[in-house]
């Protein structure tokens, strides 16, 4: 069964860089899911898709973070990585990372991770 | 690119069946049958119930199902139980690589 969790600070500076990684467990990065994705929940909000990251490499962003969002990915550690740079505080979510069937369904997901953005 | 359209709340009695809705336009729902739903329980991560409209993985109760019509996507939970009580939120593909969420419904079971 496949196992994500994610990893990171709790606390970012305004105007600061979120970071944050996902490892996986339980079966390989590079083989079987093809896409991994990042997805956050601001406090009381619904769901907003971040970006996606193909095995190989090549990375799908929300065209409303775009520009402020970089993933990688380190197929020999099994993990994902998420950069949102010049946060302020309506960044403060939790981050969840997840599997991207075939960039179709998150089928499987982390616990999530609570990231504040404030001084 | 707004967020899928879905009702904020609904509910139902044990028992009986309820729909939630989830309307988007002819650039996501209505142009791809890659739509998917997420059950949410408070302080939990969102758990995959349905996807490509229709099919179940392994696991999940068939008491949920899915369909489409044009850009409205529904989330049909039949024989409601006390445990379905939760947020439930529809996800579309939306052409150019891009996935949008709806803005979630809280189903309360009376």
């Amino acid at each position: 069964q496949l196992q994500l969790q994610e990893s990171g600070p709790g606390l970012v500076k305004p105007s600061e860089t979120l970071s944050l990684t996902c490892t996986v467990s339980g079966g390989s990065i590079s083989s079987g899911h093809d896409y991994w994705g990042w997805i956050r929940q601001s406090p009381g909000k619904g769901l907003e898709w971040i970006g996606s990251i193909y095995k190989g490499g090549s990375t799908y962003y929300s065209p409303s973070l775009k520009g402020r969002v970089t993933m990688s990915v380190q197929t020999s550690r099994s993990q994902f990585s998420l950069r949102l740079n010049s946060v302020t505080a309506t960044d403060t979510a939790v981050y969840y990372c997840a599997s991207h069937y075939g960039f179709d369904y998150f089928d499987h997901w982390g616990q999530g991770t609570l990231v504040t953005v404030s001084s | 690119q707004s967020a899928l359209t879905q009702p904020r709340s609904v509910s139902g009695s044990p028992g009986q069946t309820v729909t939630i809705s989830c309307t988007g336009t002819s650039s996501d729902i209505g142009d791809y049958d890659f739509v998917s739903w997420y059950q949410q329980h408070p302080g939990e991560a969102p758990k995959l119930l349905i996807y490509d409209v229709t099919k179940g993985p392994s696991g999940v109760p068939d008491r949920f199902s899915g369909s489409k019509s044009g850009n409205t996507a529904s989330l049909i939970i039949s024989g409601l139980q006390v445990e379905d009580e939760a947020d439930y939120y529809c996800c579309s593909f939306a052409g150019r690589s891009s996935v949008i969420f709806g803005g979630g419904t809280t189903l309360t079971v009376l």
